[in-house]
């Protein structure tokens, strides 16, 4: 599996768009690039999932350039409430999660 | 609620005793994915089982064990239980043998003592 790198943390003011930046320069051609968010003693829920190019859903969207060596989530607006710990991972075809360190997300008022 | 269940939520045991965690999958999901997370490790995959057979191991040290029975719920057993045991244990579903996206339980918060 790639292994993903991603900044510690983070912090944000309420209302702002968070953008959080993960390479994976070993990425394989068959991993799809998968984001989750963990809030503290509960299970890793997940986010959004993609291949390559742009992918969006109601809650995040995620950038993929085309050598596929990084991703970029991007959060529209947060709120408190998405204060958390934001995981990239690179998912191969045997549905083998790996989890990195992930990324402190902080929303103040 | 990720229709993921977990139990006991929480376990307090003794070093050297065993002890068993778990999982119902969300209705459907034929495969279930054990976690561990503890403060220094992580979350670290232990271990995938498909339908009943196991599909790939991860970081799962000899002492634990799991089944998936015929109903997809499944079992993580833990024995000779020593204190860096103490982990939250989750446990994952998906539809599929591979498929990407995993929907995570509540956890079992296991401390050995």
């Amino acid at each position: 599996l790639a292994k993903t790198t991603q900044p510690i943390s983070m912090d944000s003011y309420e209302g702002q768009e968070v953008n959080i930046t993960c390479s994976h320069n070993n990425i394989a051609t068959n991993d799809y690039i998968t984001w989750y968010q963990q809030f503290p003693s509960q299970g890793p829920r997940f986010i959004i999932q993609g291949y390559k190019t742009k992918v969006t859903n109601e809650v995040a969207s995620l950038f993929i350039p085309a050598d596929r060596k990084s991703s970029t989530l991007s959060l529209p607006r947060v709120s408190l409430s998405d204060t958390a710990v934001y995981y990239c991972l690179v998912t191969d075809s045997w549905g083998k999660l790996q989890f990195g360190a992930g990324t402190q997300v902080v929303v103040t008022p | 609620d990720s229709g993921v269940t977990q139990t006991p939520k929480h376990l307090i045991t003794a070093t050297g005793q065993r002890v068993t965690l778990r999982c119902s999958p969300r209705s459907g999901d034929l495969s279930v994915y054990w976690y561990q997370q503890s403060l220094d490790q992580g979350l670290q995959f232990l271990i995938h089982y498909y339908n009943g057979e196991e599909r790939a191991k991860g970081n799962i040290l000899e002492r634990f064990s799991a089944q998936q029975f015929p109903d997809l719920h499944s079992e993580l057993n833990l024995s000779s239980l020593e204190l860096g045991d103490s982990a939250l244990y989750f446990c994952a579903s998906s539809p599929r043998d591979g498929e990407e996206t995993q929907y995570f339980g509540p956890g079992t918060r296991l401390l050995v003592l």
